[in-house]
């Protein structure tokens, strides 16, 4: 079976430009989760969705980031505009869900490097 | 906001040599896993621990959640070059709004040498 696929692997961009990244999880999956990873801050949680819903946008930096689900199997974080700032790795995760015990078994895709200049 | 110290950051050591990283907060939470991530991929998730005081075997790693839910250690005997990676703990939250939700600890980079 396919795991999280995620594209583009690899984003070179300048300041001020728009950046789209995409991510298809696993089918069946209930939830998708996406990431920021940086030296400095490590994993950060953005925002994660259940059954294409936003459920918690509280790690979103600010305004120039947005998120959407339009089906099951697609989602996309654009960033506009750009800034060196955001230069980070990318992580999409799906789940299939809340296990009993109060966790989510996530799968994470291989990630999108961004870099702004 | 709860926060997640993994120690120590790095770690360099010989083949066949034991190791403990470590996870700790003031928060409790509801469940702990543990991920491992090598360059170039995302994070794969090794272990989920959910009770207080539970501890899990996987080869030659030992996880252990800690009594009160607010740490955890991992534990690998005779580590070989193939451990080499990032290691990252992260806890569910325990209550409220976003049930579940992961925090994860800044990592710690372990490398065996040959």
């Amino acid at each position: 079976d396919a795991g999280v696929i995620q594209s583009p692997r690899h984003e070179v961009t300048e300041m001020g430009q728009e950046v789209t990244l995409r991510c298809k999880p696993i089918s069946g999956h209930d939830y998708l989760f996406w990431y920021r990873q940086t030296m400095m801050r490590g994993l950060e949680l953005l925002i994660y969705f259940n059954n294409n819903v936003p459920i918690d946008d509280s790690g979103m930096p600010e305004d120039r980031f947005s998120a959407k689900m339009p089906n099951a199997s697609f989602s996309t974080l654009k960033i506009q505009p750009s800034e060196p700032r955001d230069s980070a790795v990318y992580f999409c995760a799906s789940s299939p869900g809340l296990a009993r015990w109060g966790y989510y078994e996530q799968y994470f895709g291989p990630g999108t490097r961004l870099t702004v200049t | 906001t709860q926060l997640l110290e993994q120690s120590p950051q790095f770690l360099s050591i010989q083949e066949g040599e034991n190791l403990t990283v470590y996870c700790n907060s003031s928060s409790v939470f509801s469940s702990l896993q543990w991920y491992r991530q090598e360059p170039g991929e995302g994070p794969v998730l090794l272990v989920t621990v959910v009770t207080g005081g539970e501890v899990k075997k996987l080869k030659r790693l030992t996880f252990q959640f800690g009594d009160a839910r607010k740490d955890s250690s991992l534990h690998i005997t005779a580590a070989q070059p193939g451990d080499t990676g990032l290691y990252l703990c992260a806890g569910a939250r325990a209550g409220g709004t976003s049930y579940g939700k992961l925090t994860f600890g800044q990592g710690t980079i372990l490398t065996v040498h040959p």
